[in-house]
């Protein structure tokens, strides 16, 4: 059964500190990877990630994919609490491009 | 502005009564979706579709009907609704070509079924 597993699943850190959010999957016929940040409302698109080791970069938010190893990570650097979102995973399958498998999310809380 | 937009944003009803959340996009995207969503199990599937009168299941469909009469609008319907399905529910499009593109997500539809 294809599956997309993050973690952790819940982080609280000051402001200023880095943190590096994972998430790992199983899916017949993997296409992409991408990132959401979901705060009080609707999940707005961070990154898709297609090849392996090609860094997305935007601002103090970057994320890479490892395609042998099957992971994914979501690094935010000097953290504000304006990070503070949950941080979704969802893989698309090359049979149906569309088609998204969510993980469970990631909760970040930045304290001032 | 381009946008996915749901309604409502909140409803609070009964068992049993027949509700239907509307979606709408202005993107001239053929693919919507819905998802629902629940703590610990993330973001689930119910329904899809790849344009106009064409709808598929997701993971989750029971409950759960659709239709795409439109092109810009994919309203889900709840014919008896229970309790298991209290949620939080996104619409969400995207266009559809040769790659994978980013879906749009509305803000979301909470349903409280007594």
């Amino acid at each position: 059964e294809d599956k997309v597993v993050q973690s952790p699943l819940s982080l609280v850190v000051h402001e200023g500190d880095t943190v590096t959010l994972n998430c790992s999957y199983e899916v017949t016929n993997f296409r992409s990877l991408l990132w959401y940040k979901q705060e009080k409302k609707a999940p707005t698109f961070l990154f898709m990630l297609t090849s392996s080791g090609i860094e997305k970069k935007s601002g103090r938010l970057s994320s890479i994919l490892d395609k042998k190893e099957l992971f994914s990570i979501l690094n935010i650097t000097a953290t504000q609490t304006g990070d503070s979102a949950i941080y979704l995973c969802a893989v698309a399958r090359s049979y149906n491009t569309d088609k998204l498998i969510f993980g469970t999310g990631t909760r970040l809380q930045v304290f001032p | 502005e381009a946008q996915v937009t749901q309604n409502p944003r909140y409803l609070i009803t009964v068992t049993g009564k027949k509700l239907t959340v509307t979606c709408s996009q202005n993107m001239n995207h053929e693919y919507m979706s819905w998802y629902r969503q629940d703590p610990g199990l993330g973001l689930r599937q119910i329904y899809y579709s790849m344009n106009v009168e064409v709808t598929d299941k997701g993971d989750v469909p029971e409950g759960y009907k659709v239709s795409r009469k439109e092109k810009r609008n994919f309203p889900l319907i709840l014919e008896s609704p229970s309790p298991n399905q209290t949620s939080l529910y996104f619409c969400a499009s995207s266009p559809i070509d040769r790659g994978v593109r980013p879906q749009h997500f509305g803000d979301g539809t909470r349903l409280s079924i007594l």
